[in-house]
């Protein structure tokens, strides 16, 4: 069985624009979850989804969103990057809300 | 509130050298507890859970874990370390049905 998959790897962007990150989950998994990770703040959630629908969100700001189709892939966006935007993007998928399975992330960088 | 502590931001052992990486959680309930390991630019990879039951459990690559109910603790072990083991590790976790808290991450420095 395929892991998540993200794409793409890598992202350069310059501040004021904006960016989409795509993952695919498991198959059957419909559950998913995005996280940026920064040395400074560590892995930080985002938002959750399931069945398309946002379950659950973190503390970010609304420049930050999310949606999820009917086949369980997931998108994120960031409209206005900051050059605080710079992180590695980690999406996870989870079949029964137990154990997470991580894809390998996006590292976005802003300049 | 809820919350994932691993106190050790860096440790360093030699090869061949036992380990015991230490997390310590605050959570109202029984919590589903993990420990992930990632390496540079990687993915998290699941190497154990505790749901319930035995409370040593065993993971990939020779890890194990203990839950300590009295000390909200869930303290990932390995006998003997592999210079390949040099990586971060992360404890979390799950509050709830698709709620996960991760502590801050330790990183391993393996001696040769």
């Amino acid at each position: 069985k395929a892991g998540v998959t993200q794409t793409p790897r890598y992202l350069i962007k310059t501040r004021g624009q904006q960016v989409t990150l795509s993952c695919s989950p498991i198959s059957g998994h419909r559950s998913v979850s995005w996280y940026q990770q920064t040395p400074g703040q560590g892995l930080q959630f985002l938002f959750e989804y399931f069945s398309e629908t946002q379950r659950n969100k973190g503390n970010f700001p609304g420049r930050f969103s999310g949606r999820q189709f009917s086949n369980s892939r997931s998108e994120m966006n960031v409209s206005t990057l900051e050059l605080g935007d710079s992180a590695l993007y980690l999406c996870a998928s989870s079949l029964e809300g137990r154990e997470q399975f991580f894809g390998p992330g996006t590292r976005l960088t802003v300049l | 509130a809820q919350s994932v502590t691993q106190p050790d931001i860096h440790i360093t052992v030699s090869e061949g050298a036992s380990l015991e990486l230490r997390c310590n959680y605050s959570y109202g309930a029984t919590p589903y507890l993990f420990w992930y390991v990632q390496s540079p630019g990687q993915g998290l990879q699941l190497l154990l859970k505790y749901f319930s039951g035995d409370t040593l459990v065993q993971g990939i690559k020779g890890f194990e874990a203990e839950f300590k109910r009295s000390q909200s603790s869930f303290n990932l072990r390995k006998p003997s370390v592999h210079w390949s083991d040099a990586a971060e590790y992360f404890c979390a976790v799950g509050a709830g049905t698709y709620k996960y808290i991760f502590g801050t991450g330790t990183r391993l420095k393996v001696l040769a």
